[in-house]
């Protein structure tokens, strides 16, 4: 089992409202990700990680943004949340050595 | 770009076999994952191939064609819990090994 968590995990805000989604992990990953995935589609990926103060973009273009000061901590900011930020942002990290994935529970976004 | 391709939905009955398929197009090929997504849930790990063949895990196995872009993966003896959403995803080299995902195929088990 991994230990990655999320937070808040269910949000409703209003357009314009600054909004962060939490992701921490205590299993030391070096690599850590975000997807968005809107029901029934696929994930994409928006933001990654290789370690402290490394952040790239994924293949989605996303109006968010990360940062990654500390290894267990790699939070999502979005500065003015929109109806079409309405989705599920996973939160997903991998061992130095391996190729699992493993994922938090999600963030559920609904911007109104 | 990558594009990878599953059914979209199946059904199956309980305690029966059923087989979720994926293909690929990949600029590459490093590996290939399956995932398995409840409802509302994170997906949770199922299976990793790297080579061709079939690796079974209990009631789960994956099979890997690495010449014909495939995979599928088998369930068996199909429990109602069984109900989700199956992903496909591909990594490929020089990509961070960031996997790829399809859109997954929602698997519906009736009694």
């Amino acid at each position: 089992e991994a230990d990655i968590y999320q937070t808040p995990r269910y949000l409703v805000i209003g357009t314009g409202k600054k909004i962060t989604l939490e992701c921490s992990q205590t299993m030391g990953h070096d690599k850590m990700y975000w997807y968005q995935q809107d029901p029934g589609m696929e994930l994409h990926l928006i933001h990654y990680s290789y370690g402290v103060n490394s952040t790239e973009k994924g293949d989605l273009s996303s109006e968010s943004t990360v940062s990654r000061i500390r290894t267990e901590h790699f939070p999502l900011t979005l500065e003015s949340a929109r109806p079409s930020h309405t989705s599920q942002y996973l939160c997903a990290s991998r061992p130095n050595s391996g190729n699992t994935i493993y994922f938090g529970e999600g963030s559920w976004l609904t911007v109104v | 770009g990558q594009n990878i391709d599953q059914p979209t939905e199946m059904t199956a009955t309980e305690g029966a076999i059923v087989q979720i398929n994926c293909t690929y197009q990949t600029s590459g090929f490093n590996g290939l994952f399956w995932y398995q997504q409840h409802a509302g849930e994170a997906p949770t790990f199922l299976s990793y191939n790297v080579l061709d063949g079939l690796e079974e895990k209990g009631r789960f196995s994956s099979f890997l064609s690495r010449s014909k872009g495939y995979s599928y993966l088998l369930l068996k003896e199909l429990q109602m819990k069984d109900s989700a959403s199956y992903l496909c995803a591909v990594t490929i080299p020089g990509g961070s090994y960031i996997p790829t995902f399809g859109r997954g195929t929602s698997l519906i088990v009736h009694p």
